[in-house]
């Protein structure tokens, strides 16, 4: 069965500092994978997805990711923290297998914090 | 920006009874979901929707669970007899299409705790 590994439940950093938040898939074949935003009291919010079409995305907020079938991994990045990025990020994945469905894997969620 | 609505945001309700958590798609969207969050765990799917039956549940969606579209706009989760263990954030989501990679849009949540 699919499943999504996250690295590190909660990262610290600084604010400037770079963000790198570790998400591993476990997938015989490539999943659609998705990275999700949690602000405080608010609901999941789409960062960015791969869908096969390049193996860096870009999303909003200045975040990225970078798609590494080798290494099974989409790890989300940012070049420079901000406060307001303090939140709680969750990788997901969707696969293509028989079902065609669009039902999402989690991993267990990283809170980021951003220190001044 | 449309969005996906939650009602209520917090309910607490008694073991045994039943519950409702309702939920309000973005209306041009055809496949719903409803998603939980047990504290300190993963979020997991509990089932999927479309064209007024379910297409995928998952274990977790026993028969004290059903979900139900009464009208054109709202999507509902119901949890006949509440146990302990039902203590969860419930995410209702949906999307326009259902195949793999198209994009989720998720509500708030609704906080649900059992006493």
């Amino acid at each position: 069965a699919q499943s999504v590994t996250q690295l590190g439940s909660h990262v610290s950093v600084s604010e400037g500092a770079l963000v790198l938040l570790r998400c591993n898939y476990s997938s015989s074949v490539p999943p659609y994978l998705f990275w999700y935003v949690q602000y405080p009291n608010q609901g999941l919010q789409l960062l960015l997805k791969y869908t096969s079409a390049a193996t860096l995305v870009k999303g909003i907020n200045g975040f990225e990711a970078e798609f590494k079938k080798s290494e099974t991994s989409f790890h989300l990045t940012k070049p420079s923290a901000h406060m307001s990025d303090a939140a709680e990020y969750f990788c997901a994945a969707a696969s293509d297998g028989s079902g065609n469905t669009g039902k999402l894997i989690f991993g267990q969620g990283t809170t980021l914090q951003v220190k001044p | 920006e449309p969005e996906v609505t939650q009602t209520p945001s917090h309910q607490v309700t008694q073991m045994g009874q039943e519950v409702i958590l309702r939920c309000v798609p973005i209306s041009n969207h055809l496949y719903f979901y409803w998603y939980r969050q047990i504290l300190g765990q993963k979020v997991e799917f509990l089932v999927s929707f479309y064209n007024n039956e379910i297409s995928e549940k998952s274990e977790i969606f026993d028969d004290q669970f059903s979900v139900e579209r009464p009208d054109g706009s709202n999507f509902t989760l119901k949890i006949r007899s509440t146990k302990l263990e039902d203590s969860a954030m419930y995410f209702c989501a949906s999307s326009q299409q259902g195949a793999a990679g198209n994009t989720i849009y998720f509500g708030e949540g609704s906080w649900l705790t059992v006493v």
